[in-house]
């Protein structure tokens, strides 16, 4: 297919652990997002990637976030030493330009038992 | 603090009827509205825009109004089907040109009863 892909669909992680979460986006795409979603509440920016300038990490909570953009496609967002406060849908999204339509993957769920 | 309130968590409409869901802003820099649809376990997808230019954009069955005075829009689909049903959200970006964070209300779930 030619949308955003994201892996694992699901991930369940004792607390302490660290988790990588991948994301594909749709070929061609030079900006991608990442956002999570908590219970109960809306998405919420984590970070941005576009081409190969520096990204923009202006919303990630801690600094046990942290991801990488290989190549100016492949992304992944890791999480070291989960705590239960992380458990949330994780989604990514690309667009073809900085301000274009951003379009998203299904999202990784991330439970931190 | 929210920056995009979508204040009723949910809507039930019968079929055929309009769904009217609304969206409330607080920030004066955003110049530019979005509406996501999203099913459940899938991601959201994209429904129709409106830029602060425009006070109406509409997309077939849907239409997006844009109060800029009141900080207000609205999503209007009309006839509503149970194909539908589904959280909406509203998501908002400021301009210039630093401007691609889209700021999300929590949503607001759609049943539509056929």
């Amino acid at each position: 297919g030619a949308g955003v892909s994201q892996s694992p669909s699901n991930k369940v992680t004792e607390k302490g652990k660290d988790v990588e979460l991948r994301c594909d986006p749709i070929s061609g795409h030079t900006a991608l997002y990442w956002y999570r979603q908590s219970l109960g509440q809306g998405l919420e920016f984590l970070i941005y990637f576009q081409g190969n300038s520096a990204p923009d990490k202006s919303g990630l909570p801690s600094d046990r976030f942290s991801a990488e953009r290989t190549g100016g496609s492949v992304s992944t967002l890791t999480i070291q030493r989960t705590q239960q406060e992380d458990s949330a849908v994780y989604l990514c999204a690309s667009s073809q330009r900085r301000k274009d339509t951003q379009y998203f993957g299904p999202g990784t769920r991330l439970t931190v038992l | 603090d929210q920056q995009v309130k979508q204040n009723s968590p949910s809507l039930s409409v019968q079929e055929g009827r309009i769904s009217i869901l609304n969206c409330d802003y607080t920030n004066s820099m955003f110049d530019y509205f979005l509406w996501y649809k999203k099913y459940p376990a899938e991601g959201p997808t994209f429904l129709i825009s409106i830029s602060s230019i425009k006070d109406k954009n509409e997309d077939g069955r849907f239409t997006v109004f844009l109060n800029k005075s009141a900080k207000h829009l609205s999503l209007h689909i009309v006839p509503s089907q149970p194909g539908d049903s589904a959280v909406y959200f509203c998501a908002a970006r400021p301009g210039g040109s630093g401007s691609y964070q889209l700021t999300f209300g929590k949503g607001t779930k759609l049943s539509v009863i056929p």
